[in-house]
Formats: structure tokens, sequence, C-alpha cells
């Protein structure tokens, strides 16, 4: 088994609507996750970390089930600006092995 | 710009040539990583400097890959006899003491293996 798993899409989103991406990942040691976005041909960027209780910014919301091993992330009112790769991500702490990335999933918002 | 900065941005080489790529990270932070991404897929894990140490190195780094943080600041990522399948982006990232799981990318160094 994979040790991140996302579905690479690409998802086609009408422009305003909502949308949301899971994945799930296989280490139960992992520490910390996050969703990075990353545009075409650029570096990835922090979007947001990931939390038990979730976590909500703005638009996005975040949550983890550690007891299903899952983290998703939801986008409402969808902007065209959203259009980009969403990757899931973990941390196992202690600096080793940096972070796990997942493939990523591939979001399409249309107008 | 204060940012991490990574140099060339893009390489084309010839397979079995020599090259290397430089990371300058964000001045503060003591923590250095390299990463590895093919197309369709999420950056993968190459090695990590705590200051000048190597302290943890991927099985993706083959005998033919080596880097260096000679002074703790800056980083080098050097591919000897390059291979078609070293075609990917480079990216380094850096995060601040204790903070491993707060990095910050670099643009990346995009090589391309002909």
């Amino acid at each position: 088994r994979k040790e991140v798993e996302q579905d690479p899409g690409p998802f086609n989103v009408p422009e305003g609507a909502t949308v949301a991406f899971n994945c799930t990942y296989s280490n139960s040691a992992s520490q910390s996750f996050f969703w990075y976005r990353q545009d075409c041909r650029k570096e990835p960027k922090l979007l947001m970390s990931v939390y038990s209780s979730g976590n909500e910014d703005g638009r996005f919301t975040a949550q983890l089930n550690r007891a299903s091993q899952y983290i998703s992330l939801l986008i409402r009112d969808s902007k065209l600006s959203d259009s980009a790769t969403y990757l899931c991500v973990w941390y196992s702490g202690g600096g080793a092995d940096g972070l796990t990335f997942g493939k990523g999933t591939h979001l399409i918002i249309q107008p | 710009d204060t940012g991490v900065s990574q140099n060339p941005r893009h390489k084309i080489t010839k397979r079995g040539q020599n090259v290397t790529f430089r990371c300058d990270p964000i001045s503060e932070h003591n923590r250095l990583y390299w990463y590895r991404q093919t197309l369709g897929q999420g950056p993968e894990f190459l090695t990590y400097f705590q200051n000048e140490a190597q302290l943890e190195k991927s099985r993706l780094l083959s005998d033919r890959f080596s880097a260096e943080r000679p002074k703790g600041s800056f980083s080098t990522l050097e591919i000897q006899r390059t291979e078609q399948g070293d075609s990917a982006m480079y990216l380094c990232a850096s995060s601040p003491r204790d903070r491993g799981d707060t990095q910050y990318f670099g643009p990346g160094t995009r090589l391309t293996v002909l």
C-alpha cells in the first residue's frame, strides 16, 4: 500500500461550486498533516495544516480522521484561481525523511 | 527576496555529463531538504541537512548523487554521469530550527537529460 493515496483527478468543477478531496495515509505514526497547493511548473506552497479538530481558513476547510487514516479538503465557492494541484502531505517528526507527498489531485475550475 | 532560491532554474544536459545545482535557504533556517519531482508525481524526499551535517538520505539517492552543505548555509546537489531517468524538477526546501514540519520551497531546478 502506498504511503499517501490521492485521486489524481482531474476534477472539473464549475465556478462557485463546492469541491472536496480526500487523501488516505498508511503510517499510523504520522504526526502532522498538511495540504499544499502547486501551480503548473511552480514549487509547492503550504495551503493549510490539518488538525483533528478541523481547520478553517476562509473558503477552505481541512479535516483529519485518525481512526480512518484520512484527511480531507473542502473548497467552498470555488474561484477560477483555485485551479491547481492539491498535494496531501504528512510529516513523521524529528526531521527524518522530510515530508511525504501524495501524487496530488488536479483541480480545474471552469467559468 | 528573502525566500529560498535555486540556481540554475533550468538545465539541459547530455547523458553522461555531470551537473551541479545550488540552493540558498532562508538565512535563519538551519534545516535544508532536497526533493525530486517527476511529472504526475508529488515531490519525493532525497536528503536532509541540519546545519552542515547530512542526517538523512533516501534510498532514491544513488551513488551518482552527492549533496553538500559545507558551511551550513547554501547547499549543492551534484549528479554524476547523468541518465535520462534523472530528468525531473529538483526542489530545495528549508525550515527553521525544530520546525521540520514547516518547510518553504524554492522554485526548483528543472533538469532535462537528453
